[in-house]
């Protein structure tokens, strides 16, 4: 059964930081791996879609990448803002097993 | 463009009541994926259609918990003799053709059993 790990659990950063965010996985043999930030009281909102055969995604200030052979992706935000403020989930494979998330809060 | 749609945002319910969630996934998109999200945990596969089939529907709980989509676009959730093990945000998610691809997510039904 697929296990999905994401660390830190919160994380609190000023604004301007630059930051990375972490998803480990225990079986390799994942479709895709997607990430999506989560607002309170809000649905999902899709960030990036890595496809099992690509390494990394970038859009705008997000750039995620990921290794299959270690099981892990990482999601980087540079120039942190205080509307980056959310929890951040990675979900893995076309049965969407989600990680826990990492509720970011950039301080202003 | 108009995107994933739930309702009712919110609903209390007697331990014991039956409930039905309806989502209104994007026109045209052809899979249709419900999830259940416990407070601070990441959202559960409960169940996926594409069309009007119900692909899989290894995630539900128990069998107090039923999904149907049967003209391929509006999906109901439907759970049976409530308890409150069962209280969550339920979020149902679409997409284009099939899974694997982006989904769309609506803001979720909050369910609250007393």
């Amino acid at each position: 059964k697929q296990e999905v790990t994401q660390i830190p659990a919160a994380l609190s950063v000023p604004e301007g930081e630059n930051l990375v965010l972490n998803c480990s996985f225990t079986d390799s043999a994942i479709y895709n791996l997607q990430w999506f930030r989560q607002d309170p009281g809000k649905g999902l909102t899709s960030l990036l879609l890595i496809q099992s055969s690509q390494r990394e995604q970038t859009s705008g200030r997000l750039n995620a990448s990921l290794d299959k052979s270690s099981g892990r992706s990482t999601l980087y935000i540079a120039a942190s803002q205080p509307g980056d403020s959310a929890t951040y989930l990675c979900a893995l494979g076309n049965d969407m097993r989600f990680g826990a998330g990492t509720r970011l809060t950039v301080k202003p | 463009g108009a995107g994933v749609s739930q309702s009712p945002r919110y609903k209390v319910a007697k331990r014991g009541q039956d409930v039905a969630l309806r989502c209104d996934p994007i026109s045209g998109h052809v899979s249709l994926f419900w999830y259940q999200q416990a407070l601070g945990q990441g959202p559960e596969f409960l169940t996926y259609f594409q069309n009007e089939a119900q692909l899989d529907k290894s995630g539900l709980p128990s069998d107090r918990f039923f999904a149907e989509r049967p003209e391929g676009s509006v999906s109901t959730l439907k759970i049976q003799r409530t308890q409150q093990e069962d209280s969550a945000v339920y979020l149902c998610a679409s997409s284009q053709y099939r899974g694997g691809e982006t989904q769309y997510f609506g803001p979720g039904t909050r369910l609250l059993v007393l």
